[in-house]
Parts: structure tokens; sequence; C-alpha cells
């Protein structure tokens, strides 16, 4: 049981360059989120999916688009990046129904935009 | 909107030595709270939680207790150890079902010296 899986772990891009951050999860969850995670800025929610085929932005979705490929994968895609977007990103999954909400966080992805 | 607020850091702390981080929230409603631990180089983790009013979550040694007249759910341990050294975070949620994402405080450094 690996829980939630990230990949890459770190990824370094040039401004403008897109890329795929992905995300996965094991636990048979129904809710995924994106989380950057900024020095002295706590976690902040980019975007998340309540369930398969729904997806829904946060509080900074500014930059990004989600794909909930299905009930297990939830990607995160930076189109042109910018240095803005350099952070630390983290996934997160949660079941759905249950009355507090606890999330499972993966490792998190550090991408540095250059 | 709903909102946390923790104590900034660092806090340091020799080991054997009491521990406490403050965590005040403004929320609608009726919240769950929760604090998260994050290890050097890993995500969170879920370290305790509270549902209602005058719960008292507890795991590894800490505590807290959900004050809805303070709107305070503040972190205590007892005796700290040089491997509880991590980012605490505090949290709330004012959703009853999953979907939606936790609100975030910035995050407290402690730092546990042997």
């Amino acid at each position: 049981n690996a829980g939630v899986t990230q990949t890459p772990k770190f990824q370094v891009l040039k401004t403008g360059q897109s890329m795929t951050l992905q995300c996965a999860q094991d636990m048979n969850h129904n809710s995924m989120y994106w989380y950057r995670q900024d020095p002295g800025m706590g976690l902040r929610l980019i975007y998340y999916s309540a369930s398969e085929g729904t997806t829904d932005k946060g509080e900074v979705p500014n930059g990004y688009n989600v794909s909930r490929l299905n009930k297990r994968e939830f990607s995160l895609r930076l189109e042109s990046a910018a240095p803005s977007q350099t952070s630390v990103y983290f996934c997160a999954s949660s079941e759905a129904g249950i009355p507090f909400n606890e999330q499972f966080f993966g490792p998190g992805t550090r991408l540095t935009v250059l | 909107g709903d909102s946390v607020t923790q104590m900034e850091g660092p806090v340091t702390l020799s080991e054997e030595a009491f521990l406490t981080i403050n965590c005040t929230y403004t929320a609608t409603g009726y919240p769950s709270l929760f604090w998260y631990v994050q290890y050097p180089g890993e995500g969170l983790q879920l370290l305790l939680k509270a549902t209602k009013a005058d719960d008292k979550g507890s795991n590894k040694g800490f505590e807290a207790t959900y004050r809805k007249e303070t709107t305070s759910f503040h972190l205590e341990k007892g005796s700290v150890q040089v491997s509880d050294s991590a980012v605490y975070f505090c949290a709330l949620s004012t959703a009853n079902q999953a979907g939606t994402a936790l609100i975030f405080g910035k995050g407290t450094t402690l730092s546990v010296s042997s």
C-alpha cells in the first residue's frame, strides 16, 4: 500500500517550458488535491477534485491546469512555467463521506523555474 | 473568509522541555481542527484532530483541545524529543464531506536539541 505517490521528486525548468506533475493514490479515495508550499506561506490550494470527473479551482489556480484521469490519478500541468511557480507541490487525497476530511499527502515535488 | 493563525517560529527547545504552539482560527459554521506535522524532506502527516468543541485530540504525547470560546487549538507536549524536530501546521475544515480543502496556518518550525 504505497498511499499517495508523486513524480517527479525534483524538476528544474526554464521560464516558458511546460511540464506535468503526476499524482496517484491507491487508497480508493474519491477526492484529490494539489497544494503548493512556499516559505512563510503554509500550504495553499491550487485545484481539487471532489470526485472522478470533477475539478474545481482553489485559492491560487492561475497558471495551472489539472486533469482527473481516473479515480486514482490527478495531474497538475504548468503550460508556461514562470519563476513565481518555483515551489514545493503536494498532492493529497481523502475519502468522501467521513466527517473530518482527513487528508493523506504525497512526498512532494520540488520545482525550480529559472 | 476562514483562516488559521499560528505562532511564528522557529521555536528552539532543549530535550525534555515543555512545548506549546499557539493556534487560533476564524471560521463560519463548525470547523474540524487538525495538527499536521512535516518532517524534513517529507510530506505532511496528520498528528491529531478534533471535530467538536471541548474535544481533545492526542497522539504521540501531543495534545490539543478544541476551545470554541477562545477559537483556539493550541498544541502541547510535556517533554519534547530531538525526533520531534519538524514543521507543525494547524489547519481547519468547515466541510463535513470530502472535496473541500483544508485551510492551513503558515507553519511553525520546531527545533529540539539534546
